[in-house]
C-alpha cells in the first residue's frame, strides 16, 4: 500500500487560512471516516489535532478543522500563527486493518 | 500522568536483530491498543504495527515482510517490538503510541513516547 498523497509544502501569512489535502483510495480514506491529522514540530513527537475526519481533541484550537470528500480529506487552519509552522501528517484506517500515513506537508508561516 | 517510554534503540549491524520496548504508566495499560510508528530522520511517518487491547490481536505493515513481531506483557505494562533481518532501510526513530479510539480504527494516537533511534550500520 502506498502512502496517502499530501502536498510537500504549503505556506501562508499570519492571519490567513490554508488547506492541506490528503488523497487516498476507496480502500482507505474513501471508505472510512477514520482520518486523523497530526502536527509535528522539529525534534518532537507528533501531536493529534483532528480525529475521525473532523473531531478535535480536548485542548486543540478551533482554528483547526477537518473535512472529507470522496477519497480526499482536508485540514484547514484558519487565523494562521507563527507557532503553526510545522509538519502535518494525515492518517487513515485501511480495509486490511492497517494504518496509512500521508507523506507529510511542511507548513511555512511567512 | 500518561507516559510512554521507548527503549532498546542503538546501532546494530545489518542482518542482526533488535528488540525495542515500550513502557506505559499513568493509565490502565491493558485497556489500550499500542502502536509502533517509525520515522526516518528528516522523512515522514510510517506505521509499523499494532497490538490490540484484547491481548492477542496484532497487525503489521505489509512492507515489513514478516520480519517484525510484537509481544505484550500487561503485568509489566510493556509492549515489545522484535525486529529481525535488519537493513539500512530500517534506520529510523521508533515511536510507540497509545490508541484512544475505542472502536479499534487507529484514529486517536493521543499519547506518544519520545522515540528511540535505531541505526542499522556496519
Amino acid at each position: 500500500q502506498s502512502a496517502l498523497t499530501q502536498p510537500a509544502s504549503v505556506s501562508g501569512s499570519p492571519g490567513q487560512s490554508i488547506t492541506i489535502s490528503c488523497t487516498g483510495t476507496t480502500s482507505d480514506v474513501g471508505s472510512y471516516n477514520y482520518v486523523s491529522w497530526y502536527q509535528q514540530h522539529p525534534g518532537k513527537a507528533p501531536k493529534l489535532i483532528i480525529f475521525d475526519v473532523s473531531n478535535r481533541p480536548s485542548g486543540i484550537s478551533n482554528r483547526f478543522s477537518g473535512s472529507k470528500s470522496g477519497n480526499t480529506a482536508y485540514l484547514t487552519i484558519s487565523g494562521l500563527r507563527t507557532e503553526d509552522e510545522a509538519d502535518y501528517y494525515c492518517s487513515s484506517f485501511t480495509s486490511t486493518r492497517t494504518l496509512l500515513f500521508g507523506g507529510g506537508t511542511k507548513l511555512t508561516v511567512l | 500522568q500518561v507516559q510512554l517510554v521507548e527503549s532498546g534503540g542503538g546501532v546494530v549491524q545489518p542482518g542482526r536483530s533488535l528488540r525495542l520496548s515500550c513502557a506505559g504508566s499513568g493509565f490502565t495499560f491493558r485497556n489500550y491498543g499500542i502502536h509502533w510508528v517509525r520515522q526516518v530522520p528528516g522523512k515522514g511517518l510510517e506505521w509499523v504495527a499494532v497490538f490490540w487491547s484484547d491481548g492477542h490481536t496484532t497487525y503489521y505493515a505489509d512492507s515489513l515482510k514478516g520480519r517484525f513481531t510484537l509481544s505484550r506483557d500487561n503485568y509489566r505494562n510493556m509492549v515489545y517490538l522484535e525486529m529481525s533481518s535488519l537493513t539500512a532501510e530500517d534506520t529510523a526513530v521508533y515511536y510507540c503510541a497509545r490508541d484512544d479510539d475505542p472502536t479499534t480504527h487507529y484514529s486517536q494516537f493521543a499519547f506518544w513516547g519520545q522515540g528511540t533511534l535505531v541505526t542499522v550500520s556496519s
